[in-house]
């Protein structure tokens, strides 16, 4: 079993709407989760890192976190074209092992 | 604040060549460095994780070798690459931040195809 699972996608939304992103870790001992933003021929940006259950939001963008499903998501409200990328999910447990998935792909169409 | 930096950003190599690809950091000192591959269409893979100069943690066996000669520098090598060797190479540093804990952020990265 992967250790953390993100559908490939790609997941086409309209420009405007809201892009939900799903990642799912099988850790328990993970403690801190983040997204990061990579787009085509470039290295990961880091847009977001949640630690406790619940909403975070910055911005257009908002992480969630249930530890008890073991279930992160990135929502990402009004999306736009530019916001078009292929999605990193990663875990990091308490000795800092950090766990990529394999990223999920989002197409936002104009 | 720091900035991460990669070299050759692009690389042929023929099956066989030796490889040395570099990563230096700046505007932090003593930075937990690593080395990832990620091959086309997939996830990051650790290769080498870095705690200080000299120390070195590989995670997968292979035929690249990591070195740290200087506190802010992070070298990939190969003496005889492979075909399996291609892929986008990328360097990392991490911070602790308060309350996530070490956070990484990524260099631009080395794009090496392997012929």
């Amino acid at each position: 079993q992967k250790e953390v699972e993100q559908n490939s996608g790609p997941l086409s939304v309209p420009e405007g709407a809201i892009a939900s992103l799903n990642c799912t870790y099988s850790d328990r001992v993970s403690q801190s989760f983040f997204w990061y933003r990579q787009y085509s021929g470039k290295s990961p940006e880091l847009i977001m890192s949640i630690y406790s259950n619940g909403d975070k939001e910055d911005g257009r963008f908002t992480a969630q976190l249930n530890k008890a499903s073991q279930y992160v998501s990135l929502l990402i409200r009004d999306s736009q074209p530019s916001d078009s990328a292929t999605y990193l999910c990663a875990a990091r447990a308490w000795n800092n092992d950090m766990r990529f998935g394999a990223g999920t792909r989002l197409t936002v169409k104009p | 604040s720091q900035t991460i930096h990669q070299w050759p950003a692009t690389l042929v190599q023929p099956v066989g060549s030796p490889l040395s690809l570099e990563c230096t950091v700046e505007g932090t000192s003593n930075p937990n460095l690593y080395w990832y591959r990620q091959a086309a269409g997939r996830g990051l893979q650790l290769l080498f994780y870095s705690v200080g100069i000299g120390q070195i943690s590989s995670e997968v066996p292979q035929n690249l070798s990591a070195s740290r000669p200087q506190d802010r520098q992070f070298i990939l090598s190969s003496k005889k690459l492979l075909l399996s060797d291609s892929g986008f190479y990328l360097c990392a540093w991490s911070v602790v931040k308060a309350p996530v804990g070490e956070t990484q952020y990524f260099g631009p990265g080395t794009r090496l195809l392997v012929l």
